[in-house]
């Protein structure tokens, strides 16, 4: 069965800082991998996924994601926060058979200080 | 840009009452899905449908639930008898057919159900 671990319901950095978000996901064939954002009472906005074509995958608002098959992860990075980015993340990892479902993680929470 | 609408954006209800969710996926779409979101969890799978059969579903997904396709745009989901622990956004997706675009669904701003 294919799932999704989020490593950290809050994460909080300073204005300008790096923002690592950390995601691992078991999946026993090629999977395909997403990462959504929310902001607070609204939808799910797709930042960025990953299909199998390059390993490092570049997104709206100056986010990125590298997958590394040897370590099962899909870490979501921006080299330099802003306070718009404060906002709650999903990793989610697409069922591959009949139904093809999105299976999300739990969740990050992202707090951005002044 | 083609999109996913829903309808209403709220909806209160009393409990027991039956409501009815609905959603217009993207035009040429012909996987359809509901999610639900309790407020502060995270977003979990109900149902996925396609050619006027439910594909797959979850526990969550019991017989006070149902789908329905009524006619070429809509996507309805119908909550017979409401109960507090309903209370929940619902995001209607859709997908397409063939190809990587089976895997990237499509989702609507979503329904925040109130059950009173």
């Amino acid at each position: 069965a294919q799932s999704v671990t989020q490593l950290g319901s809050h994460v909080s950095v300073s204005e300008g800082a790096l923002v690592l978000l950390r995601c691992n996901y078991s999946s026993s064939v090629p999977p395909y991998l997403f990462w959504y954002v929310q902001y607070p009472n609204q939808g799910l906005q797709l930042l960025l996924k990953y299909t199998s074509a390059a390993t490092l995958v570049k997104g709206i608002n100056g986010f990125e994601a590298e997958f590394k098959k040897s370590e099962t992860s899909f870490h979501l990075t921006k080299p330099s926060a802003h306070m718009s980015d404060a906002a709650e993340y999903f990793c989610a990892v697409s069922k591959n058979t009949g139904g093809f479902k999105t299976i999300f993680g739990a969740g990050t929470r992202l707090f951005v200080k002044a | 840009e083609p999109e996913v609408t829903q309808t209403p954006s709220h909806q209160v209800t009393q409990m027991g009452q039956e409501v009815i969710l609905r959603c217009v996926p993207i035009s040429n779409h012909l996987y359809f899905y509901w999610y639900r979101q309790i407020l502060g969890q995270k977003v979990e799978f109900l149902v996925s449908f396609y050619n006027n059969e439910i594909s797959e579903k979850s526990e969550i997904f019991d017989d006070q639930f149902s789908v329905e396709r009524p006619d070429g745009s809509n996507f309805t989901l119908k909550i017979r008898s409401t109960k507090l622990e309903d209370s929940a956004m619902y995001f209607c997706a859709s997908s397409t057919t063939y190809g990587q675009g089976l895997y990237e669904q499509f989702f609507g701003p979503g329904t925040r159900l109130t059950v009173l």
